[in-house]
C-alpha cells in the first residue's frame, strides 16, 4: 500500500536558519508528489509539486524540495525560516492509477524562534 | 477569481442526527474532493466527484456520502452522526481529474458532534 512518512511531528528552527522538513513515500509505481501548508483555523495551500518534469521544484515562499528516486524522499527546504513560515506543512502523495486522490503525511508542525 | 468556498464553516450536531455539508468549487474547476482531518487520524480522503459521477472513494462507512451537480458544486453528507466524526471537513477543486492535478483547498467545515 502506498504511504507518506513524515519525519518528525514538530520541528523547531530560529529565524533566519535553515528549514529542512523531511519527507519518504512508499510506491511501487512513479508517484506525483505535493507539499502543502496549513495555517491555523485555514484550508490547505499547495507550496509545490512534482510531476516529473524536474527533480529539484522551486515553490512559492522560497521553499524547494528535491525529489529523490533512489531515497524515495521529497524533502522540502528553505534557506532561512521566517516568523510567517510557522504553520503545519504536509507532504502528499498521489498515483496515476488513482485519480485526484491524495494520500498525506501525518504532518510537521514547524515552529520559528526570534 | 473566487476560491473554494465551504458552507457552514462551523456546526454543532449531537449523536445520531445527520448533517450536509456544501462546496462550491473554483469556477471552471469540474473535480471535486473530499477530506477528513482529525488530531489522531489526519488527513483522510473521502470521496471525489467529476461531471457529476464519484471516481474514487476512500475507506469510510455508507453512512458517508457525497454528490456532486451540474455546476459542479457538491455535497456530501453524514447520516446518524457518532462523536468520531467530529473533524474538519475539506473540499478542494481541481480542474481536470488525474493525479497531477493542482487541488486548491476550501478553509474547512468544522463539525462538532456531541
Amino acid at each position: 500500500a502506498q504511504s507518506v512518512t513524515q519525519l518528525g511531528s514538530h520541528v523547531s528552527v530560529s529565524e533566519g536558519a535553515l528549514v529542512l522538513l523531511r519527507c519518504n513515500y512508499s510506491s511501487s509505481v512513479p508517484p506525483y508528489l505535493f507539499w502543502y501548508v496549513q495555517y491555523p483555523n485555514q484550508g490547505l495551500q499547495l507550496l509545490l509539486k512534482y510531476t516529473s518534469a524536474a527533480t529539484l521544484v522551486k515553490g512559492i515562499n522560497g521553499f524547494e524540495a528535491e525529489f529523490k528516486k533512489s531515497e524515495t524522499s521529497f524533502h522540502l527546504t528553505k534557506p532561512s525560516a521566517h516568523m510567517s513560515d510557522a504553520a503545519e506543512y504536509f507532504c502528499a502523495v498521489s498515483l496515476y492509477n488513482q485519480g485526484g486522490k491524495l494520500i498525506f503525511g501525518q504532518g510537521t508542525e514547524l515552529s520559528v524562534k526570534p | 477569481k473566487a476560491g473554494v468556498t465551504q458552507t457552514p464553516r462551523y456546526l454543532i450536531k449531537t449523536r445520531g442526527q445527520q448533517v450536509t455539508l456544501s462546496c462550491s468549487p473554483i469556477s471552471g474547476h469540474r473535480s471535486v474532493s473530499w477530506y477528513q482531518q482529525t488530531p489522531g487520524q489526519g488527513l483522510q480522503f473521502l470521496f471525489e466527484y467529476f461531471s457529476e459521477t464519484q471516481r474514487n472513494k476512500g475507506n469510510f462507512p455508507g453512512r458517508f456520502s457525497g454528490r456532486q451537480f451540474s455546476n459542479s458544486r457538491s455535497e456530501m453528507n453524514v447520516s446518524t452522526l457518532e462523536l468520531g466524526d467530529s473533524a474538519l471537513y475539506l473540499c478542494a477543486s481541481s480542474l481536470g481529474q488525474g493525479p497531477s492535478e493542482t487541488q486548491y483547498f476550501g478553509p474547512g467545515t468544522r463539525l462538532l458532534v456531541l
